[in-house]
């Protein structure tokens, strides 16, 4: 167990409708990170939140986008969802952008 | 997209034995480190290796790192039916702490 929890678990969507997934940090971490994995593929950088500002994106479009709170924990948002969003959405919390990334267990979602 | 490569995609061993997989990548790194994947599920950290590093042992695992051929090896001693999983390799670049990674290698432990 890594102290990084997310939710929800699993989650069904249609295409075209958008979607909100929660992450907590691990307690004292302020950095939060946010992967992509394709099945059968390695996770994807979708970026990262820093002391509740982006610092860093990987190539998304613009209708993922997130939030950092000021306790640590995160939001991903993706908007105008496609069947491609399809994947496994990963967390990952550090005590600093250079840090040693701890992941959650992750949100399976579907798009139909 | 990923930029380095896990070979093999896919290995089979038994119980007792070892697992070597390798890792390639394109860019200059900060570090690289490995992590276990079970069944889709959450990752979970191995080992990092910072770029200055050539060689780091935890437990039953050794990773080598050589900068110079962009590339690393993840040596797993006496297997278990438990390390069962993917393994990755991630490289840390740039000035956020994005990791990028592989495609993984699959392993698969029998008794």
């Amino acid at each position: 167990e890594t102290g990084v929890t997310q939710s929800p678990t699993h989650l069904i969507k249609t295409r075209g409708q958008q979607v909100t997934l929660r992450c907590s940090s691990q307690s004292g971490h302020n950095t939060v990170s946010w992967y992509q994995q394709a099945l059968g593929q390695g996770p994807q950088f979708i970026f990262q939140y820093y002391r509740e500002e982006e610092n860093g994106r990987g190539n998304f479009p613009p209708r993922f986008s997130g939030l950092q709170f000021p306790n640590y924990s995160s939001e991903l948002n993706v908007n105008a969802l496609e069947l491609d969003d399809s994947a496994l959405y990963l967390c990952a919390s550090s005590l600093s952008p250079h840090g040693e990334q701890y992941f959650g267990p992750g949100t399976r979602l579907t798009v139909t | 997209s990923q930029q380095g490569e896990e070979d093999p995609q896919a290995l089979s061993i038994q119980e007792g034995e070892n697992a070597t997989m390798n890792c390639s990548y394109k860019t200059s790194i900060n570090n690289l480190q490995w992590y276990r994947q079970n069944s889709g599920r959450g990752l979970v950290h191995l080992i990092l290796i910072r770029s200055n590093e050539r060689e780091k042992h935890s437990g039953r695992l050794r990773v080598t790192l050589d900068t110079s051929k962009k590339s690393s090896s993840l040596l797993i001693t006496a297997s278990r039916a438990a390390d069962t999983a993917s393994y990755f390799c991630a490289q840390n670049t740039g000035t956020a702490s994005k990791l990028t990674f592989g495609t993984g290698t699959r392993l698969q432990v029998t008794l």
